[in-house]
């Protein structure tokens, strides 16, 4: 199984809300990634995860909080967001050898922020 | 903030063409990967070079890498429509898991 799974695939939510976006691979992979994608723009790296621990926070607001309950999930809760957070949310995972290795992706979150 | 710039932002060629994409860095780097995403999906890994490797192929895909210009090129020969998709270089680094994005080119294949 190569494949990164992410639900839900489209989210509405308001500024008061609360929402988890979550993200599954059963790759064995030790490294899990979170990525925010603005149209015609780069994905941008938010959080890594290695071997189930936070190993790299890239200044991300607190309104986005990561965890990683096992080696195969990986959740992004999301709470009193704004506007400008709507975004695709893409999620990935990799071996974790020396070096950087090939990242798998999953087809990503559409979020929409009232 | 990203490594990687990328030209042309956007390409647009008849099928059957040949299309180049390169990729420019900023600071050493131990791999540079290229990666492929269709309109508003998950992005897909195309190729990994090494620091140490200077030419890399994989069926129509010819990616070259020159550390001391610290840049790289994607060619893709013999396009087809289905290549039409946004084209990001990745840089890599020894230390670390992540790797950082350049700034895509669009490429559109004309039938």
């Amino acid at each position: 199984d190569t494949e990164v799974t992410q639900t839900p695939k489209h989210l509405v939510m308001g500024m008061t809300n609360k929402k988890s976006l979550k993200c599954e691979q059963h790759m064995g992979h030790r490294a899990m990634y979170w990525y925010k994608q603005k149209a015609k723009k780069p994905p941008e790296l938010m959080f890594v995860y290695s071997y189930e621990k936070l190993s790299i926070n890239e200044s991300v607001p607190s309104r986005f909080s990561p965890e990683c309950p096992n080696s195969s999930l990986l959740n992004l809760h999301l709470h009193a967001l704004q506007p400008e957070d709507s975004a695709l949310y893409l999620c990935a995972s990799s071996q974790l050898t020396s070096g950087s290795n090939e990242q798998f992706f999953g087809p990503g979150t559409r979020l929409t922020v009232l | 903030s990203q490594q990687g710039e990328e030209d042309p932002q956007a390409l647009s060629i008849q099928e059957g063409e040949n299309a180049t994409m390169n990729c420019s860095y900023k600071t050493s780097i131990n791999n540079l990967q290229w990666y492929r995403q269709n309109s508003g999906r998950g992005l897909v890994h195309l190729i990994l070079i090494r620091s140490n490797e200077r030419e890399k192929h994989s069926g129509r895909l010819r990616v070259t890498l020159d550390t001391s210009k610290k840049s790289s090129s994607l060619l893709i020969t013999a396009s087809r429509a289905a290549d039409t998709a946004s084209y990001f270089c990745a840089t890599g680094y020894s230390s670390a898991s992540k790797i950082i994005f350049g700034s895509g080119t669009r490429l559109s294949i004309r039938p």
